[in-house]
């Protein structure tokens, strides 16, 4: 049964920083991996989606890497800014390859 | 992407009522959709899975009679959560399956379920 596992839960830093959220995953038969922001009751904005076959993508200050051998994936944001606090999830699909199995997500504080 | 609204965004109720929900894609057609739900400081949780005009299929552990799904058009599903209890408290998200490849989620922003 598939996994997915986020460290760390929390994080805070200071404007600027550069950090990195990691995302494992148990079963690395996936076709697709995909990273969300979700912002305190709100529902889900996808960030950026890896398929199997790619190693990263980026998207402005983000980029997420897919290591699907090792089951993992990071998400890199650059020069972090208040902005960007929220929980970020990271999610593959399930067996079937439709719905998809979250992450417990990584919750970002960013202190100006 | 794709838009998706859900409506209530919040609802109260008391425990034993009915609560509908609604999630529709203003954009775009799908087959498939799903509903999930998030219980605080979890992750979301697939709770079943419909196809346009078919029964829904449940997860383990989630009741198909209390939480009754109606894919009644390629745009428009509801979730009801009948005889709601405390339990049940917690944020629904819909999302529909779109049909390009990859095979992307739209999600709804999802509604605040408390029950008294």
């Amino acid at each position: 049964k598939q996994e997915v596992t986020q460290i760390p839960a929390a994080l805070s830093v200071p404007e600027g920083e550069n950090l990195v959220l990691n995302c494992s995953f148990t079963d690395s038969a996936i076709y697709n991996l995909q990273w969300f922001r979700q912002d305190p009751g709100k529902g889900l904005t996808s960030l950026l989606l890896i398929q199997s076959s790619q190693r990263e993508q980026t998207s402005g200050r983000l980029n997420a890497s897919l290591d699907k051998s090792s089951g993992r994936s990071t998400l890199y944001i650059a020069a972090s800014q208040p902005g960007d606090s929220a929980t970020y999830l990271c999610a593959v699909p399930n067996q079937a390859g439709t719905a998809l199995i979250f992450g417990k997500g990584t919750t970002l504080s960013v202190s100006s | 992407g794709a838009v998706v609204s859900q409506h209530p965004s919040r609802v109260i109720c008391k425990s034993g009522t009915s609560v509908k929900i609604e999630c529709r894609s203003l954009d775009f057609q799908a087959t498939t959709m799903f509903w999930y739900r998030q219980f605080p400081k979890q992750s979301l949780m697939l709770m079943a899975t419909s196809n346009e005009g078919s029964k829904a299929t449940y997860e383990q552990g989630v009741e198909k009679d209390k939480f009754l799904i109606n894919h009644a058009s390629l745009t428009l599903s509801t979730l009801t959560v009948t005889s709601a209890h405390p339990e049940d408290s917690s944020f629904y998200i819909c999302s529909f399956l779109g049909r390009g490849d990859p095979n992307e989620q739209f999600f709804g922003p999802g509604t605040r379920l408390t029950v008294l």
